[in-house]
């Protein structure tokens, strides 16, 4: 099962938005709306941003939004702030045997 | 509030066994599915195992199936991984994660994770 891919980096600055991209498969990404986002700071576990394609923990602010065409999954952060320069990963179940899958992760840094 | 502390980290040599636990608090654990995601040094998230809250299901990535096995035992609210025949590349900071209630939804909470090193 391959990792679903992800940009390395995307970066912007104070106040802009930034749409992160999470491209999979019709076995993945494209077959179920179990798309999730984790953001990950240095030395940190990872916490869960957006669950089910596009749907908010609570606690999580409504800068970050989620949304999925097809086989690809995308992250948008808007109003960027200095606290979101993080690694941010993509998870979606899959039908092949192994569950679960995570993207590539992607570094976001601000300008 | 949610807790897992994961456990049993440490040197190993290459083909040697090592047994992870995750205690869990905070939340009815038998009711959730849970699972084991590993990061090797400077490395992104890797999904390694699942088992469903009954136990009846358990899943692996390919690349530790045969090798590792998932379990729990729910009258200790703890979550294991056993690991045989280990091999370099399992060098990681492994991570206890509780399912979501629709258990094809991913992970939720997370713990700090406990780092293996499989080195001679």
């Amino acid at each position: 099962q391959s990792a679903l891919t992800q940009p390395a980096s995307v970066s912007g600055s104070p106040g802009q938005s930034i749409t992160i991209s999470c491209t999979g498969t019709s076995s993945d990404v494209g077959a179920y709306n179990y798309v999730s986002w984790y953001q990950q700071h240095p030395g940190k576990a990872p916490k869960l941003m957006i669950y089910e394609v596009s749907n908010r923990p609570s606690g999580v602010s409504n800068r970050f939004s989620g949304s999925k065409s097809g086989n690809t999954a995308s992250l948008t952060i808007s109003g960027l702030q200095a606290e979101d320069e993080a690694d941010y990963y993509c998870s979606s179940y899959t039908t092949s045997s192994n569950f679960c899958v995570f993207g590539t992760g992607t570094k976001v840094t601000v300008l | 509030q949610v807790q897992l502390v994961e456990s049993g980290g440490g040197v190993v040599q290459p083909g040697g066994s090592l047994r992870l636990s995750c205690a869990a608090s905070g939340f009815t654990f038998s009711s959730y599915a849970m699972h084991w995601v590993r990061q090797a040094p400077g490395k992104g998230l890797e999904w390694v195992a699942f088992i469903r809250s009954d136990g009846s299901s358990k899943y692996y990535a390919d690349s530790v199936k045969g090798r590792f096995t998932i379990s729990r035992d729910d009258s200790k609210n703890t979550l294991y991984l056993q690991m045989n025949s280990l091999r370099g590349e399992d060098t990681a900071l492994y991570y206890c994660a509780r399912g979501r209630r629709i258990e094809a939804a991913g992970p939720d909470c997370w713990g700090q994770g406990t780092l293996v090193t499989v080195s001679s």
